[in-house]
């Protein structure tokens, strides 16, 4: 079955410590994102890729780093320099037609907290 | 300025009652794309619709349907006869052409009860 999945389902993390959430997707898409969800927010866009081996800033990338080595693999990796970094993370991809036009399909998510 | 509101918080109703979660827009684009996301308690988000901005048509599918109305930058979905498996959180999302992103409301939490 296509589709994506993200792991582990819930991390935990000292302080200071660096973590790396994993996300794979077999739907030969494209574009891959990365969301953060807060308790009664929407999601925020922390990075996103359209291409192997290059990656955009999203509106929250601070504390936060990504790599697109694999079309089918977009890890997040979460730093120590994230202040606040306890939250619900969503991968998501889609395909690539025109901005805009896409629509994202989304993974299970990581719910890390920090200790 | 571009953004969602999702004015619901929670909603809750009993069983069958139908429900209708209000999305509101804000765009200077001409040209863009709605959504809709259900978010159940497993916290996978569920694609629900996508809708452009030309085709204002309403859509019906199954117990769902969806009123895009352009003259009052509204897109709501109603659940008719709703059903305790409905209960989740629902996510309105615009995503501008030319641009990758979405830009999501907060979220309504509906709770359906047997």
């Amino acid at each position: 079955d296509g589709g994506i999945t993200q792991s582990p389902k819930y991390l935990f993390r000292k302080e200071g410590q660096n973590v790396t959430l994993s996300c794979e997707q077999n739907l030969n898409h494209d574009a891959m994102y990365w969301y953060r969800q807060d308790p009664g927010q929407g999601l925020r866009l922390i990075y996103y890729s359209q291409i192997v081996n290059d990656f955009q800033k999203g509106d929250i990338a601070e504390g936060y780093s990504v790599s697109r080595e694999k079309k089918e693999s977009f890890p997040l990796t979460v730093t120590s320099a994230q202040k606040n970094p306890t939250a619900f993370y969503l991968c998501a991809s889609s395909a690539i037609q025109a901005p805009g036009t896409d629509t994202q399909y989304f993974g299970p998510g990581t719910r890390l907290t920090v200790l | 300025a571009q953004k969602v509101t999702q004015a619901q918080t929670e909603i809750s109703v009993v069983e069958k009652e139908d429900v209708t979660l209000d999305c509101v827009y804000e765009t200077r684009d001409t040209t863009y794309y709605l959504f809709w996301y259900k978010q159940p308690p497993s916290g996978e988000l569920v694609f629900l619709i996508r809708r452009n901005s030309f085709d204002e048509q309403n859509e019906i599918s199954g117990r769902y349907s969806w009123n895009f109305q352009k003259s009052t930058s509204s897109f709501n979905f109603t659940i008719t006869a709703s059903q305790v498996v409905d209960s989740a959180v629902y996510f309105c999302a615009l995503s501008p052409s030319g641009t990758y992103k979405y830009i999501f409301g907060t979220g309504t939490r509906l709770k359906v009860l047997a």
